[in-house]
This record gives C-alpha cells, sequence and structure tokens, in this order.
C-alpha cells in the first residue's frame, strides 16, 4: 500500500497561515475519522498535534487545526512561528487493518 | 513521569534476527494498544506493527509481514519486536509508540527511538 500523498515542502512568513494537504483514498482518508498529524524536529521523535482529524492533545497549540473533505486531509498552522520550522506527517488507519503515513513535508519559516 | 524507553538495536547481519524491547512508566499500560514505527535514514515514518491492548490481536504492514513478531508481557509494561529474516531495507530507527485507545486511533506517546543497522 503506498504512502498517502503529502507536498514534499511548504514555506511561509511569520504570522502567515499555511495548510498541509494529505491525499489518501475511501479506504483510509476518506473511510474512517482516524487520521491524526505529527510534528517531528531534526533528530527527535515525533509528536502528535492533530487526532481523530480535527481534534488537539492537551498542550497543543490552537494554531494548529486539522479537517478533512472526502479521501484528502488537511492540517493548517496559523500565525506560523519559528518553532514551527519541521517535518509534518499525517496518518490514516486503513480498511486493511493497518496504519498508512504521509510521504511527510518540510515546513520552512522564511 | 510518562515515557517509553526502547532498547535492543544493534548491528545485524542480513539473514539474521534480533529483538526490540519497549520499557513504559507512568502510564496504565494494559489499557493502550502498542505499534512500532520506524524510519529509515532521511526518510519518513513507516508503521510497522501495532499489538491489541490485550496482547490478543496483531497486525503488521506488509513490508514485515511473516518476518517480524510483536508481543507484549503486561505484568513488565513491556512491548517486544522480533526481527527475523532482516535485509538491508530493515535498517532504520526503530520508535516504540502508545496508542490513544486500546486498538487503531492515533500515537500520543512514542519513545526516542532504537537504531537497528543491517550490514555485513
Amino acid at each position: 500500500q503506498s504512502a498517502l500523498t503529502q507536498p514534499a515542502s511548504v514555506s511561509g512568513f511569520p504570522e502567515q497561515s499555511i495548510t498541509i494537504s494529505c491525499a489518501g483514498s475511501r479506504s483510509d482518508v476518506g473511510g474512517y475519522n482516524y487520521v491524526s498529524w505529527y510534528q517531528q524536529h531534526p533528530g527527535t521523535a515525533p509528536k502528535l498535534m492533530i487526532y481523530d482529524v480535527l481534534n488537539r492533545p492537551s498542550g497543543v497549540s490552537s494554531r494548529f487545526s486539522g479537517s478533512k473533505s472526502g479521501n484528502t486531509a488537511s492540517l493548517t498552522i496559523s500565525g506560523l512561528q519559528t518553532e514551527d520550522e519541521a517535518d509534518y506527517y499525517c496518518c490514516s488507519y486503513t480498511s486493511n487493518n493497518t496504519y498508512l503515513f504521509g510521504t511527510g513535508t518540510k515546513v520552512t519559516v522564511l | 513521569e510518562v515515557q517509553l524507553l526502547e532498547s535492543g538495536g544493534d548491528l545485524v547481519q542480513p539473514g539474521g534476527s534480533l529483538k526490540l524491547s519497549c520499557a513504559a512508566s507512568g502510564l496504565t499500560f494494559n489499557n493502550y494498544a502498542m505499534s512500532w514505527v520506524r524510519q529509515a535514514p532521511g526518510k519518513g515514518l513507516e508503521w510497522v506493527s501495532l499489538i491489541s491492548n490485550s496482547g490478543g490481536s496483531t497486525y503488521y504492514s506488509d513490508s514485515v509481514k511473516g518476518r517480524f513478531i510483536i508481543s507484549r508481557d503486561n505484568s513488565k509494561k513491556m512491548v517486544f519486536l522480533r526481527l527475523n529474516n532482516v535485509s538491508a531495507e530493515d535498517t532504520a530507527i526503530y520508535f516504540c509508540a502508545k496508542d490513544r485507545r486500546s486498538n487503531f486511533n492515533s500515537f500520543d506517546l512514542w519513545g526516542q527511538g532504537t537504531m537497528v543497522v543491517v550490514s555485513s
């Protein structure tokens, strides 16, 4: 099963908003509300930012928000800050009883 | 403190075997499913395997099915991954990750990872 499709890179200026897409199929993103997003800084473990498409864990900034339309999920970062510069991965439960990660997106703060 | 601590990563020859361990602390371990997720050098995240909270159900990615075995010991708050018949494509950092629920949902706690290098 191929990875979910994300843009390789997204960039923005401080205080701007950016959106990262995560394209899948009816067998994963489109079929279930078990889409999550992870932030990973170099050399560290990933961190959960969004779960169940749009929910934020305690302690995650409200600048991060998630949504889904059809087979595509999205992560929006509002009020972009320098510490948001990192790699971001989406992940979905699938009809094969597996998890499927996205290809990953490098976010650069200009 | 709630944390996961992996161990067991090593240099292993192609075709060889290795067992990874993950020790949990500060949480009610038997309430949650546990997964292994790996990341090859310079590459993205790849889910490897999940075991349900009771250990009664296990799931694998196609890339490791038939070669890797996940298990857990709830009395010791540990989860394991046995890697068999490894190849260079298995070279990666292996992360232990706690699920938010007793089965598939999302990973809300990660360990720091343990490195596996497959090379002759």
